[in-house]
């Protein structure tokens, strides 16, 4: 079984706000994954990271930004929140070599 | 970009009973999961199959890469196999960027 942890499960925040999500592995994994997903939709991927100091952008396109320090650490910011990113944000992990995806819970954001 | 399919859409079962769904994907793929997602968000990983046949307990699952499709089985389902399944792919030229579809949601009643 993973360790994959997200903090926090839930932020209600209003428009305009600063936010930083928190994804943290301690597996040693070097790729990390962030995904968002509405209700009753599929995942998209937003952003990714092969290691650190690695970043790249998903195949949707996201206002939040990301940052790859720690092997460990895989925070998401979004500067200036908005009603539109109201949705769940999951973060996932994999090891060099293997393909197998593991996902922390999830934030689910609610933005007023 | 590459196109996932997943049906059906819904499935409604009575515990006990066995069920397939299915995952069409447009172009060939290198790596393909398959997920539940639990009624509270959390997506465990169930197998990474790109080709081949895998067994875990009630669930199996087969992969025809050359006719670009999956299927999981899921045999005498219990209440707690309800939720959201994902089938989720990605070229070899993706790396490891899953494309996922929009999941088969199960319903298994008592």
């Amino acid at each position: 079984e993973a360790d994959i942890y997200q903090t926090p499960r839930y932020l209600v925040i209003g428009t305009g706000k600063k936010i930083t999500l928190e994804c943290s592995q301690t597996m040693g994994h070097d790729k990390m994954y962030w995904y968002q997903q509405d209700p009753g939709m599929e995942l998209h991927l937003i952003h990714y990271s092969y290691g650190v100091n690695s970043t790249e952008k998903g195949d949707l396109s996201s206002e939040s930004t990301v940052s790859r320090i720690r092997t460990e650490h895989f925070p998401l910011t979004l500067e200036s929140a908005r009603p539109s990113h109201t949705s769940q944000y999951l973060c996932a992990s994999t090891l060099q070599g293997s393909e197998t995806q593991y996902f922390g819970p999830g934030t689910r954001l609610l933005v007023l | 970009g590459i196109q996932v399919e997943q049906s059906p859409p819904d499935l409604i079962l009575q515990e006990g009973a066995n069920s397939t769904l299915r995952c069409n994907f447009s172009d060939s793929v290198n790596n393909l999961q398959w997920f539940h997602q639990n009624p509270w968000g959390q997506l465990i990983n169930l197998f990474y199959i790109p080709s081949g046949t895998k067994q875990n307990g009630r669930l199996s699952a087969t992969t025809v890469a050359t006719e670009r499709y999956s299927l999981l089985y899921i045999s005498s389902s219990q209440t707690t196999d309800s939720g959201v399944y994902f089938c989720a792919v990605a070229r070899e030229t993706s790396g490891s960027r899953l494309t996922f579809g929009e999941g088969t949601q199960l319903t298994v009643n008592p």
